[in-house]
């Protein structure tokens, strides 16, 4: 079993929906959470960066951390087609060696 | 401000030969970091170099070495390249490190063994 596990989707939805994307772990020592965005051919953009639980907003993006439940969420508010793109989830920390663990990631495709 | 930059983009080469790759992390950042990404395994950690030294180390065999300059531009070197090593490699600055996962990615060279 992978210690990050992401729905791979595709996720399909129309545009103005909101998008919700998570992922679960199992090493407890995970202490700081990230959100990337990958478009086809380059590379994975920071979004989103949490430190231990709790909910963070920017703009039309919401990240939940729920260390007790070992989950993340990550929610798209008003989705547009250009947030198509791979989603993907990474977490690390002081006690889990600082070695950054992605999820697979979650292809989503917001529709016109 | 400049992002990060790697070269090549893309590259082809042959069972057996080997490659270097290189990244120019983003202007003050002491911290370049490398990963694999592939469709079977997704996106996976190879080694992370601070101030010219190997800090953090993934699971990939020895064959897989990199090394950082003092002007922090790193290079990536794949020996006796196998056809499983196709991928797309991807390095990432930081300021601080991954222990933060605060990262800037490049936008990778793409490595196809024949």
């Amino acid at each position: 079993q992978k210690e990050v596990e992401q729905d791979p989707g595709p996720l399909s939805v129309p545009e103005g929906a909101i998008v919700s994307l998570n992922c679960t772990y199992s090493n407890s020592a995970f202490q700081y959470f990230m959100w990337y965005r990958q478009y086809s051919r380059k590379g994975p953009e920071l979004l989103m960066y949490t430190y231990s639980s709790g909910n963070k907003e920017d703009g039309r993006f919401t990240a939940q951390v729920d260390k007790s439940s070992k989950y993340i969420s990550l929610f798209i508010r008003d989705s547009q087609p250009s947030d198509s793109a791979t989603y993907l989830c990474a977490m690390t920390g002081t006690a889990a060696g600082n070695k950054l663990t992605f999820g697979g990631g979650t292809r989503v495709l917001v529709k016109p | 401000k400049a992002g990060v930059t790697q070269t090549p983009r893309y590259l082809i080469k042959t069972r057996g030969q080997q490659v270097t790759l290189s990244c120019s992390p983003i202007s003050g950042h002491r911290s370049v970091s490398w990963y694999q990404q592939t469709p079977g395994q997704g996106l996976q950690f190879l080694f992370e170099y601070f101030s010219e030294t190997q800090r953090n180390k993934g699971n990939f065999p020895g064959r897989f070495s990199g090394r950082q300059f003092s002007n922090s531009r790193s290079e990536m070197n794949v020996s006796t390249l196998e056809l499983g090593d196709s991928a797309l490699y991807l390095c990432a600055s930081s300021q601080s490190g991954i222990s933060t996962g605060e990262l800037f990615f490049g936008e990778g060279s793409r490595l196809t063994v024949l």
